[in-house]
């Protein structure tokens, strides 16, 4: 199974702040990458697929980079509802799928 | 709208099975297929399995051979999750997700979970 690692586990931010996510995978994936958004008690919600291709409906602020093991997440000038726990999760080794282990971004 | 709804909360005994139901609305159901994903309490996200809602191929994780079992039923497009010989750490919530495969070419690399339930609870004590 290929092992996602995403970094920092947990990030400490404020309103309007640029904040990025890393995700590091085992093995080369291409763009074989997703990002997910997850708010207390809510399922999953996706925000990027392909690694840089944004979801229908999801605010421009949210971008994706990266290719082979290294992969990002960034979200411009950061808004009260982005509080919440975001996973990265591969398909190159379709199955199995994994996710990264989870960064929960927290207010300041 | 499409939407994913998920039978209620599951209260089971160690070694009982539990049967999750995820009835889909709003799409052609057999045009896609349903991923199944768990998280433990103050945990991540475990990807259980795949299966097709056209022709009821699955693939399921290596962590749940021989315990778990999907299935659809496209007559009233619902698909079903049962789990067996349930244990204490099976304890978690419980997502089907649909899959949306986003250049249209039905490759599973090419896929995304767009489409999630709202979950069951599943707690297994005894």
């Amino acid at each position: 199974d290929i092992q996602m690692t995403q970094s920092p586990s947990s990030l400490s931010a404020s309103v309007g702040d640029r904040v990025t996510i890393t995700c590091r995978a085992g093995q080369s994936i291409s763009s074989y990458l997703n990002w997910y958004q997850q708010k207390p008690g809510k399922a999953p919600k996706l925000l990027i697929y392909a690694a840089s291709s944004l979801q229908s409906g999801v605010p421009s602020r949210f971008s994706g980079s990266g290719s082979g093991t290294d992969f990002t997440l960034t979200i411009d000038s950061l808004q009260p509802e982005d509080f919440a726990t975001y996973y990265c999760q591969q398909t190159y080794s379709n199955p199995p799928i994994t996710f990264g282990q989870g960064t929960r971004l927290e207010s300041k | 709208q499409v939407q994913l709804v998920q039978s209620g909360v599951e209260v089971k005994k160690p070694g009982a099975s539990v049967k999750v139901s995820c009835k889909a609305s709003g799409y052609t159901f057999r045009t896609s297929g349903l991923s199944w994903v768990r998280q433990a309490p103050g945990q991540g996200l475990e990807w259980m399995g795949w299966i097709s809602a056209y022709n009821g191929n699955t693939n399921y994780a290596q962590n749940f051979q021989g315990r778990v079992t999907m299935t659809t039923d496209t007559s009233t497009s619902t698909a079903y999750l049962e789990l067996r010989r349930l244990r204490s750490d099976d304890t978690a919530m419980y997502y089907c997700a649909r899959t949306y495969y986003y250049d249209s070419s039905g490759y599973a690399r090419r896929s995304a979970l767009d489409i999630w339930g709202q979950g069951t609870m599943v707690t297994v004590s005894s």
